[in-house]
């Protein structure tokens, strides 16, 4: 099976902060990475994506960075707020199926 | 638009019972697929579907049947309910494979 990994399972933030969660996928061919942000007894719900033709992606505070010479994934979060306290997951596409990591729970102080 | 809505979103089941999770969804996509959340382990793909009457198996399919009679509808069935099936189930929508999912809010099951 695919493995998809993040190097740090927790992260903790000061509010205003910016923030940098961390994915690293094992499969080269892999051409469609998805960014969910999950809170906790809610679905993961899509942030940003990333196709493999492209290095950067950049949404409303947030950005995916792609490196697929290392294969690593990234997701910025500009200006933290408090309301984005959830886990984070990254996901890859090989053929028709998505692979998810096991998620970084990301905690803002206020 | 509801979007995904599951049913139940939480189930008791005993070892060796059956049931059934439900799934619909109304934005028309062809692409549904289940998932299950274990602590640790993130989101792990049990069966999908890329459209009416076509059906595939995922990464943890053993113990799990699925068909796809509408567009809408994607139920999940557990036929013998194992303590090793606990765990929290997620259906998702795409309009194709290789696009973002909806999910829905989740089924917490425990089978005891």
């Amino acid at each position: 099976g695919e493995s998809v990994g993040l190097h740090l399972p927790t992260l903790s933030v000061q509010e205003g902060d910016n923030s940098i969660i961390n994915c690293a996928y094992s499969n080269s061919a892999s051409d469609y990475f998805i960014w969910y942000k999950q809170e906790s007894g809610k679905g993961p719900q899509f942030i940003i994506d990333i196709r493999s033709n492209m290095d950067k992606r950049q949404g409303q505070r947030v950005t995916v960075l792609l490196n697929k010479t290392v294969k690593h994934l990234s997701l910025q979060i500009a200006a933290t707020q408090p309301g984005d306290s959830a886990v984070y997951f990254c996901a890859e596409n090989t053929g028709n199926q998505f692979y998810f990591g096991t998620g970084t729970s990301l905690t803002v102080i206020p | 638009n509801a979007g995904v809505t599951q049913t139940p979103k939480f189930q008791v089941l005993k070892t060796g019972q059956s049931m059934t999770l439900q799934c619909a969804q109304d934005m028309n996509h062809e692409y549904m697929s289940w998932y299950r959340q274990d602590p640790g382990m993130g989101l792990r793909l049990i069966h999908y579907s890329v459209g009416a009457g076509i059906t595939d198996q995922g990464e943890v399919p053993n113990g799990y049947n699925v068909s796809r009679s509408t567009t809408e509808d994607f139920p999940l069935r557990l036929l013998s309910a194992a303590p090793s099936q606990t765990s929290v189930y997620f259906c998702a929508s795409s309009t194709d494979w290789n696009t973002e999912a909806f999910f829905g809010q989740g089924t917490r099951l425990t089978v005891v």
